[in-house]
């Protein structure tokens, strides 16, 4: 595709249940980032995948989060027994291999989710 | 490990007035660095970019930044504020250069355009 695509745009959960947010990276790019966004605060870093490479998952606040990169393509962050404080814009972004001309991080529009 | 500050959380000028948006960056090795802008409601949208060669980086929308190793900083500048300018900015730092590690964000300033 033309930019990152990520679904749903906005997610309403009910506390406890599990939600999967889906990553579709632009075509070619071997880097993926998962970053979440709270309201009034940065950007904080959830988990990164390059290529074949064991991901970096040192970001993941707990181990009810987890994501996975299939196919070195599209990827599923999977947050289990959400809670209220899970509640924030999910965002994925990606880019060439290091070494290429160009590698800035390219944002999809992220994921709003609402823990109720 | 690298980490980036950002020395203002919100910023304030008039329309017509220069903008100057601070960032010092920390990195064991030579960084790549990027400004990313975030339109209320919008995506990231990356402004410029910093990857080694010439040290003033020109962006978009008129938009700059000087990359200066021996203040470690990376502030963005532009001549004359526009209204559509208002949004919030993230100053970026990546290791090792080429974007190949995880980008670490700076927690953001928010710019306000008066008129």
């Amino acid at each position: 595709g033309a930019g990152v695509s990520q679904s749903p745009s906005n997610k309403v959960t009910e506390k406890g249940k599990d939600v999967e947010l889906r990553c579709d990276p632009i075509s070619g790019h071997t880097a993926l980032y998962w970053y979440r966004q709270s309201l009034g605060q940065g950007l904080e870093f959830l988990i990164y995948f390059q290529g074949n490479s064991a991901p970096d998952k040192s970001g993941l606040p707990s181990d009810r989060f987890s994501a996975e990169r299939t196919g070195g393509s599209v990827s599923t962050l999977t947050i289990q027994r959400t809670q209220q404080e899970d509640s924030a814009v999910y965002l994925c972004a990606s880019s060439l291999p290091p070494g290429a001309r160009d590698t800035e991080a390219f944002f999809g529009q992220g994921t709003r989710l609402t823990v109720v | 490990a690298q980490s980036v500050t950002q020395l203002d959380s919100h910023v304030s000028v008039s329309e017509g007035t220069p903008v100057l948006l601070r960032c010092n960056y920390s990195s064991s090795y030579s960084p790549s660095l990027f400004w990313y802008v975030q339109h209320p409601n919008k995506g990231l949208q990356l402004l410029l970019k910093y990857t080694s060669a010439a040290t003033l980086v020109k962006g978009i929308n008129g938009f700059e930044a000087e990359f200066k190793k021996s203040e470690t900083s990376f502030h963005l500048t532009k001549p004359s504020a526009h209204m559509s300018d208002a949004a919030e900015y993230f100053c970026v730092v990546s290791v090792p250069p080429g974007g190949g590690n995880k980008l670490t964000f700076g927690t953001g300033t928010q710019l306000k355009v008066e008129l």
